[in-house]
């Protein structure tokens, strides 16, 4: 079975400083998506950024990156000129192309403070 | 398009109690799924389905029965509320093909006593 294992509970940045959220994960599979989800207080699970596991290039979406490592199964978020927005929980997800169809393995989450 | 709907938004019931929890989607996805919310658990998977009167067991199902009769709709049901299941439940759709594109619903909150 997949597993995602998210390390650190919670961290915390400075407004307009950098923060990386560490992600694990275990698969047998080759193919596959990785995903960072991010949850305000309003509950609402909202996309942040996603990896296609046979694209060697890492994703960007503004101000997110990531860096994904797949021989080491590791895939973190990267957050670039933290705002005060970007306050949340956020979540590390898998989904295998092959096995898993459209269900997705969360971790525990991080939560994310950001400091004015 | 409303996106993916689900009702109540807040519950409390008491144990032993039944209810429903509704979701319903406009976007003809063929694949619909629960999750519960638990702290310092992130999401786990409850029951999934794959299409009109299809569905099977995720990593959580015991408690939980469901059913999905149309495309739109997959109510989860507690059979007999008890407090392991208190928890925020949050239902997904997507489409077949694009399993990189899910959609949440804006969760429930359900407290048993």
């Amino acid at each position: 079975a997949q597993t995602v294992t998210q390390s650190q509970p919670e961290m915390s940045v400075q407004e307009a400083e950098t923060v990386t959220l560490s992600c694990t994960y275990d698969t047998s599979e080759s193919d596959y998506y990785l995903f960072w989800y991010k949850q305000p207080p309003s509950r609402q699970m909202i996309l942040v950024i996603r990896q296609e596991a046979y694209k060697q290039q890492n994703a960007t979406e503004n101000r997110f990156s990531v860096n994904f490592q797949k021989a080491a199964k590791s895939f973190s978020l990267k957050i670039s000129d933290s705002q005060l927005g970007d306050a949340a929980m956020y979540f590390c997800a898998y989904m295998g192309r092959e096995t898993s169809g459209s269900r997705l393995t969360f971790g525990e989450g991080t939560q994310l403070t950001v400091n004015p | 398009n409303a996106g993916v709907t689900q009702t109540p938004k807040f519950q409390v019931l008491k144990t032993g109690q039944s209810m429903t929890l509704q979701c319903a989607q406009d976007m003809n996805h063929e694949y619909m799924s629960w999750y519960r919310q638990d702290p310092g658990m992130g999401l786990r998977l409850i029951h999934y389905s794959v299409g009109a009167g299809i569905t099977d067991q995720g990593e959580v199902p015991n408690g939980y029965n469901v059913s999905r009769s149309t495309t739109e709709d997959f109510p989860l049901r507690l059979l007999s509320a008890a407090p392991s299941q208190t928890s925020v439940y949050f239902c997904a759709s997507t489409k077949g093909g694009q399993f990189y594109e899910q959609y949440f619903g804006p969760g429930t909150r359900l407290t048993v006593t």
